[in-house]
């Protein structure tokens, strides 16, 4: 059965704190995507990888980065948080070459910057 | 980039009768079209896609419909159950170097009893 998980299903943070989200694949998926959220917005990409330390940045890369040592793991890094940083993100992966193949998503990291 | 405008963004019907969901993209080089499905509370989960050269597509009864010419799919329920109750996004892959999904803004079916 296919399984994307997250770290936390809900988070809690304050502004200016450095904030770490994990996404863990078991199903050796070459390509994995950070997505948010946001009602009227759809889900907006903010990073990519195809690869092991590889990284392409999405639609709305600013204020993240990411990190992709492994295969299975791709971490979301908010540097110093902020209130508009406020959603829902979303963690993917899919197998290669990614575009014809679906995206099977984690349930998602609702996190709230105060 | 890929743009993807998504309508309507909330439609109401009545169980038994169908629902259509509209998308218009804006790059002719997108050749993918994939439709996802999230539940409350759920993750996005894919139920039909389309490659662009097929015009239309069945699974029972969902159907997706692509005009090429036009830039503009469609998503069909047909006979829709309260389970079909749910938001709905459309998406388009681009084959040019960006290689990501842009989604829709999604729209929110509601199958009234």
């Amino acid at each position: 059965d296919v399984k994307v998980t997250q770290s936390s299903r809900y988070l809690v943070k304050r502004t200016g704190e450095k904030v770490f989200l994990e996404c863990v694949q078991d199903m050796d998926h070459e390509n994995m995507f950070w997505y948010r959220q946001d009602p009227g917005l759809g889900l907006r990409l903010i990073y990519f990888s195809y690869d092991v330390k590889m990284k392409e940045k999405g639609d709305i890369p600013e204020g993240y980065s990411v990190s992709r040592e492994k295969k299975e793991r791709f971490s979301l890094i908010l540097e110093s948080a902020s209130t508009n940083q406020t959603s829902m993100y979303l963690c993917a992966s899919s197998a290669s070459p990614g575009y014809y193949n679906e995206q099977f998503f984690g349930p998602g990291t609702r996190l709230t910057v105060l | 980039g890929e743009n993807v405008e998504q309508h309507p963004s909330t439609l109401s019907v009545q169980e038994g009768d169908s629902a259509v969901i509209k998308c218009t993209y804006s790059d002719s080089a997108s050749n993918y079209f994939p439709w996802y499905k999230q539940e409350l509370g759920k993750r996005p989960q894919l139920i039909i896609d389309i490659r662009s050269n097929v015009g239309e597509k069945k699974d029972q009864r969902i159907a997706v419909t692509l005009n090429k010419t036009a830039k503009h799919f469609s998503l069909h329920i047909t006979e829709t159950q309260p389970e079909d109750s749910a938001v709905y996004f459309c998406a388009a892959f681009h084959s040019g170097s960006a290689r990501q999904l842009t989604f829709g803004s999604g729209t929110q079916l509601t199958v009234l009893p």
